[in-house]
């Protein structure tokens, strides 16, 4: 099993600043995922980790991945209204199952 | 096109009764997935599916059965509904490569009564 934690559970933040939600994941994989997903809604695929040190940026989103801390941040730079939503982490473990961290419940607020 | 469609959206059964999700992808794709996603938000992965595997999660009771009448399907039957299985379930469906990101269905409201 790959036991995959997020923090914040919650994060509530105020329009224009800056933050980082962590995860932290159990086994030495080098693939982490991030998805999205709105209220009554399904999941969004936002980023795919690849390798230690790897860095995707979309708007005002970025993730990045340390494998050897086995580690990855997603940052929200100015954060805006619409970012608000739940995001999680996901990772494959070492048996082939896909699992999702706990969530980050993320609000941004005007 | 809807690239991962599931049907129905809504679920409201009584308990012990047995109901079926059907999940249809137009992707190509070789792999599909059903998850549980919970009150809590919590998502749990519950199968995945190709069709030379079947890899169940050993923590999902035997009442989950999944069954795939051909590459673009893979529907969820349940057996003697109980009140903890008012959930989303989500199908999704990705190739089998590690680097391919899985796409999601718009999730199916279970609610048991």
């Amino acid at each position: 099993e790959l036991k995959v934690e997020q923090n914040p559970l919650f994060l509530s933040m105020q329009e224009g600043k800056n933050y980082t939600i962590y995860c932290n994941y159990s086994t030495t994989s080098d693939r982490l995922y991030w998805y999205r997903q709105d209220p009554g809604k399904s999941l969004e695929s936002l980023f795919v980790l690849l390798s230690n040190g790897a860095v995707k940026q979309e708007g005002r989103l970025m993730a990045s991945l340390d494998t050897k801390a086995r580690l990855s941040t997603l940052h929200i730079t100015a954060a805006v209204h619409d970012l608000s939503a739940t995001y999680f982490c996901a990772g494959w473990s070492t048996g082939n199952q896909f699992y999702f961290g706990t969530g980050t419940s993320l609000t941004v607020i005007p | 096109d809807t690239a991962v469609s599931q049907t129905p959206k809504y679920l409201v059964t009584q308990m012990g009764n047995d109901k079926s999700i059907k999940c249809e992808q137009n992707l190509g794709h070789d792999t599909m997935y059903w998850y549980k996603q919970d009150s809590k938000k919590f998502l749990k992965i519950m199968f995945s599916y190709n069709n030379k595997e079947l890899i169940i999660n050993e923590t999902v009771p035997n009442r989950f059965s999944p069954k795939s009448p051909d590459k673009a399907h893979l529907n969820l039957h349940i057996n003697s509904l109980e009140l903890g299985d008012s959930a989303v379930y989500f199908c999704a469906s990705s190739q089998p490569r590690d680097e391919e990101t899985q796409y999601f269905g718009p999730g199916t409201r279970l609610l048991v009564l």
